[in-house]
């Protein structure tokens, strides 16, 4: 979907290593998402937020930070990163209850 | 917390075989939305279920939300190798105001 963007599409990183993952959307959506999927494994929520400024835990937060100053952007980072955070990270938007839009995804390799 | 169960995990077939995935839901739903993720790929929205009973075609696919609103499932007749990918269905419950997804059911479609 041409409306909401990740970054990087894939990284390397050392353990330890602070690192951002971007998520911009165009939509305007109210609410936008972080999900983490390991090989062979289904979609793990690790925050998510209703609105700007407003940000919740989800299943799997620990070692993760989200902020959302803007509607339209959804940062997640990991403030020291470690091997078993090594995922792909899907970032999606939506409005309450409405069907969630994904973006492409980041695949993160913590070495 | 809301849990949403997802079976098989994986179904191999032959190719013209029809596939079915089903989704339970330990709370009521307010709908059910389904997802396809093709490999490498992102989830892409299918549906949404929202009515009681609701039954509803594209073309090989067929959709269905349970009576109670607690279960629903995904019909695949003459499977292609169009078909390969993960399903994912995901459950909208009206207190948690947030989806919960399945693991999903991996189909691989043998020629």
């Amino acid at each position: 979907d041409a409306g909401i963007t990740q970054s990087p599409r894939y990284k390397i990183t050392e353990t330890g290593r602070q690192v951002t993952l971007m998520c911009h959307q165009t939509w305007s959506h109210s609410y936008m998402f972080w999900y983490r999927q390991d090989l062979g494994h289904g979609l793990r929520l690790i925050y998510y937020s209703a609105a700007a400024d407003i940000t919740d835990k989800g299943e799997v937060p620990d070692g993760y930070v989200v902020s959302r100053s803007k509607t339209e952007n959804f940062p997640l980072t990991l403030e020291s990163a470690t091997r078993s955070q090594t995922s792909v990270y899907f970032c999606a938007s939506s409005e309450r209850s409405s069907p969630l839009h994904f973006g492409n995804g980041t695949r993160l390799t913590v070495t | 917390g809301q849990q949403v169960m997802q079976i098989p995990q994986y179904q191999h077939v032959q190719e013209g075989e029809d596939f079915t995935t089903y989704c339970n839901s330990s709370t009521t739903l307010s709908n059910i939305q389904w997802y396809k993720q093709r490999p490498g790929g992102h989830p892409v929205f299918l549906i949404q279920l929202v009515k009681s009973g609701e039954v509803k075609k594209q073309k090989r696919l067929t959709f269905q939300f349970g009576e109670a609103k607690k279960n629903s499932s995904l019909h695949i007749t003459a499977t292609q190798t169009t078909d390969v990918g993960t399903y994912f269905c995901a459950g909208f419950n009206t207190n948690a105001g947030k989806s919960t997804f399945g693991d999903g059911t991996t189909l691989t479609v043998k020629p």
